[in-house]
């Protein structure tokens, strides 16, 4: 079955390091993109790209870094300067079309526990 | 800018209970509207949407109306069972160019009693 495979679901680091989360995804979509979830605040996109070797600015890009040299994979680092990167992060994807009514398909998700 | 409203929980009722959870929305253009649901620990699933004003989608026995005059969007479901325990999260979308991105509510936890 085809869907998005976020690795690993749990994950813990110390201040200071940067980390990366991995989002692979075999729906053969273009589009991908980075959410953070905290709680009472829903979510707020920190990275997407429509293409392979692009990819944009969200609203709270700060602190975070990505690549897209594949279209299946779409990998975010935290890195050291984000101030506040324990979280639940989310990976999605969609196709690309001109018109409105597409939807994302999301993958299960990691929380990152940074202490 | 865009933005939704949604009706903050938690949201607690007893199964068959009847549900609405509000969702209002400000756009400058004319959004596609969404309702995604999120089960613990998990990733945010589809729900139902609608592309256009008086369209109305279903799921699941969950309806939600595109009411453009109000601009809004509520979810409703006439009996609700223990499983329908979630966060409920309502989105718009315009489409720019080839950009896809979501706007997305603050979403409202239901818990469903038996």
């Amino acid at each position: 079955d085809g869907g998005i495979t976020q690795s690993p679901k749990y994950l813990f680091r110390k201040e200071g390091q940067n980390v990366t989360l991995s989002c692979e995804q075999n729906l053969n979509h273009d589009a991908m993109y980075w959410y953070r979830q905290d709680p009472g605040q829903g979510l707020r996109l920190i990275y997407y790209s429509q293409i392979v070797n692009d990819f944009q600015k969200g609203d709270i890009a700060e602190g975070y870094s990505v690549s897209r040299e594949k279209k299946e994979s779409f990998p975010l680092t935290v890195t050291s300067a984000q101030k506040n990167p324990t979280a639940f992060y989310l990976c999605a994807s969609s196709i690309v079309t001109g018109t409105g009514g597409t939807s994302l398909h999301f993958g299960n998700g990691t929380r990152l526990t940074v202490t | 800018g865009d933005s939704v409203t949604q009706m903050e929980g938690p949201v607690t009722l007893s199964e068959e209970a009847c549900l609405t959870i509000n969702c209002t929305y400000t756009a400058t253009g004319y959004p596609s509207l969404f309702w995604y649901v999120q089960y613990p620990g998990e990733g945010l699933q589809l729900l139902l949407k609608a592309t256009k004003a008086d369209d109305k989608g279903s799921n699941k026995g969950f309806e939600a109306t595109y009411r453009k005059e109000t601009t809004s969007f509520h979810l409703e479901k006439g009996s609700v069972q223990v499983s329908d325990s979630a966060v409920y999260f309502c989105a718009l979308h315009i489409s720019s160019g080839s950009a896809r991105q979501l706007t997305f509510g603050s979403g409202t936890q239901l818990t469903v009693l038996p």
